[in-house]
């Protein structure tokens, strides 16, 4: 149990489809990110929510949008996505106002994208 | 070794063989650091970090070792276990941002991984 929980674990989608990666951290902490991962590169960051207010959008393109109604729920909402947006999406949390905090991260979801 | 931003290295040991994972960092600014292990099907999990005011920060069979003057970073296990194998990342606290609030905060920068893999 990593105190951030990701579902779905897998998610199969077609370019045309929209779908909804969601993510909840029992962590009491007040910033989350979402995160992709790909094969042989490094972590990107896509977006971080503090007390709610994105903070950064890193050059996301807009088929991604993300929504944080409270400090514990994060989503990722997906559409007309590619196959190269094929990878695992991380969710992770942390105390934001301490510049030095570790990240927290869920288990992320698969996303395959056909 | 790893080098944030470069290939995948790999290292192969022994069970109850001592493991050193190194990373090369870039930005001399930097004054945080962390390790995390990736296993299989999982999220990256935090395993030590370590403030550039300290060359060197011990945990449970981990220790984190950090060189300012030639910005390298590793990570020894010792007494390796097969459930130690797993991707080992560093990432480094490069960027300071402030937000609205006047607050600042870092930015990580992964490294891209080193695969451990631990024989039995």
């Amino acid at each position: 149990e990593t105190g951030v929980t990701q579902t779905p674990r897998h998610l199969v989608m077609g370019m045309t489809n929209k779908k909804s990666l969601k993510c909840e951290q029992h962590l009491g902490h007040n910033a989350m990110y979402w995160y992709k991962q790909s094969a042989k590169k490094p972590l990107e960051l896509m977006f971080v929510y503090n007390f709610k207010e994105q903070t950064e959008n890193n050059s996301v393109p807009s088929r991604f949008s993300p929504e944080c109604p409270n400090s514990s729920h994060l989503f990722l909402h997906l559409h007309t996505l590619q196959p190269e947006d094929s990878a695992l999406y991380l969710c992770a949390s942390s105390q934001f106002q301490g510049p030095n905090s570790p990240l927290h991260f869920g288990n992320g979801t698969r996303l395959t994208v056909t | 070794g790893e080098s944030v931003g470069l290939h995948l290295p790999t290292l192969s040991v022994q069970e109850g063989d001592n493991s050193i994972i190194n990373c090369a960092y870039s930005n001399s600014a930097s004054d945080y650091f962390i390790w995390y292990k990736q296993e299989s099907g999982k999220g990256p999990q935090f395993i030590i970090d370590i403030r550039s005011n300290m060359d060197k920060r011990q945990g449970q069979r981990v220790t984190v070792l950090l060189n300012k003057t030639v910005k390298h970073l590793s990570l020894q296990i010792a007494a390796t276990q097969p459930g130690d194998s797993a991707v080992y990342f560093c990432a480094e606290n490069s960027k300071r941002v402030a937000n609205a609030g006047g607050t600042s905060y870092g930015k990580l920068t992964f490294g891209q991984g080193t695969i451990l893999t631990v024989h039995p």
